[in-house]
């Protein structure tokens, strides 16, 4: 089955700096790759997607990038604030075609000092 | 306001017994999902309902049960529950089977003592 791994287990970045996260996957299969946020007591939330015929999505000071063939892909934040501090998860598709199932990664959790 | 809920919020159950979490949605979602999260592990699929009268096992299905009775409701219950289940589970729907647009629900503490 799907396997994903993600690292760092714990991120601490100063405000202003870049903070990346990355995930690896193990099922060749998988199409699809989210990241979640989960703020402290709070749900997982998506916050930015990629499917696997585009190498690299952007949205304002979060970007996601993809290689297929290494299979991996990563969370890039820039200028971090306090407000991004948080549990990431990563995840990726297991299963066929588009009802296959997330499986997530161990999470990563970001503290941004101010 | 349209979503998910779970109930109850947290609980601290004996050891042995039975106990069954809610998940409701009104949003008309056909699938449903539940998962178990621990610190270290992330978020573990446990059950998943790709529509209502069909049920599928994850990847950590045992001592697990799960039902589809319509669309709205996944319950999960816990035949007889041991300390390795204290865990928050989250409930999760989307509109189609699949992984996009999931919605979560807002947890279930669980404390087996």
């Amino acid at each position: 089955g799907e396997n994903v791994e993600q690292h760092p287990s714990t991120l601490s970045v100063q405000e202003g700096d870049s903070a990346v996260i990355k995930c690896t996957y193990s099922d060749s299969a998988s199409n699809y790759f989210p990241w979640y946020k989960q703020e402290l007591g709070k749900r997982p939330q998506l916050i930015i997607d990629i499917r696997s015929n585009v190498g690299e999505k952007k949205d304002q000071r979060i970007a996601v990038t993809l290689n297929k063939t290494a299979k991996h892909f990563s969370l890039h934040i820039t200028e971090t604030q306090p407000e991004d501090s948080a549990v990431y998860f990563c995840a990726a598709t297991h299963g066929s075609g588009n009802t296959g199932k997330l499986i997530f990664g161990q999470g990563t959790t970001l503290q941004v000092k101010p | 306001i349209a979503g998910i809920t779970q109930a109850p919020t947290s609980q601290i159950l004996a050891a042995g017994r039975r106990m069954t979490l809610r998940c409701t949605q009104d949003m008309r979602h056909n699938a449903m999902y539940w998962y178990r999260q621990d610190l270290g592990l992330g978020l573990r699929l446990i059950h998943y309902s790709n529509t209502a009268g069909t049920t599928g096992k994850g990847e950590v299905p045992d001592g697990y049960s799960v039902s589809r009775a319509n669309t709205d409701d996944f319950p999960l219950t816990l035949a007889s529950a041991v300390p390795s289940q204290t865990s928050v589970y989250f409930c999760a729907s989307s509109e189609t089977p699949g992984p996009y647009g999931y919605t979560f629900g807002s947890g279930t503490r669980l404390t087996v003592v």
